[in-house]
């Protein structure tokens, strides 16, 4: 089926540096969004992204926190500069459209912030 | 504050037995219930899902049922199997949101021969 690529599957930094997470949509699909699980809590919402702009945000996607789509490739989130408690998983997903729709989930990326 | 509550948090049941995993919700505005199954290493994907106009939803092995009046909702697996052996989200999202799904902590199923 329909797939969503995460790159990379790990990452590991020093506080304070920035990070850039990787994703590849599925490629037809338009509404673009990333999730945050912290280690045995749940997904939480973080941003979602829909032709080029931020539709929606939590109040977890902190001012430190941006996303971008350039010219069709990887949808991104960087985080700059990082904290520790933005150690995660971080998940991206995708969808055809907005609304009740079916999302694709990549497989993670774990950040380890040190 | 957890808008979206799941029970148990891990569930042990017989192969061949119906696991039942239960969900609860705060927001009156939520409309839509997908459940995400999720393996260890690999992002959730969409298992089953229902709207807030029904109260039951069947797939194969799989049953949701909705109660409105009292915000809470079940997934019924029956007749367990190795295979199911995962962790099960459950997610609530509202009519007017682009898909900003607010997930459930998870129940961890572990299915065992009798």
């Amino acid at each position: 089926g329909p797939k969503v690529l995460q790159i990379p599957s790990h990452q590991i930094i020093d506080m304070g540096q920035m990070v850039t997470l990787n994703c590849d949509p599925v490629s037809n699909h338009l509404y673009f969004y990333w999730y945050k699980q912290i280690l045995g809590q749940q997904m939480e919402f973080l941003v979602n992204f829909y032709n080029g702009k931020v539709m929606e945000k939590s109040k977890l996607f902190k001012d430190q926190f941006s996303v971008e789509r350039p010219d069709g490739s990887y949808f991104t989130l960087k985080i700059q500069p990082t904290a520790l408690e933005d150690s995660a998983v971080y998940f991206c997903a995708s969808s055809r459209d907005r609304g009740h729709e079916r999302l694709f989930f990549g497989h993670g990326t774990k950040l380890s912030v040190l | 504050q957890q808008q979206v509550r799941q029970s148990p948090q891990s569930l042990t049941v017989w192969e061949g037995e119906t696991a039942i995993l239960n969900c609860s919700y705060e927001n009156s505005a939520f409309d839509y219930f997908p459940w995400y199954q999720q393996f260890p290493g690999e992002g959730p994907a969409l298992l089953i899902s229902i709207l807030s106009v029904s109260d039951k939803k069947e797939d194969g092995r799989f049953t949701i049922f909705f109660n409105k009046r009292e915000k809470k909702l079940s997934l019924h697996i029956a007749d367990s199997q190795p295979g199911d052996s995962a962790t099960y989200f459950c997610a609530a999202s509202g009519a007017g949101f682009a898909s900003a799904l607010t997930f459930g902590s998870g129940t961890k199923v572990i299915p065992c021969l009798p």
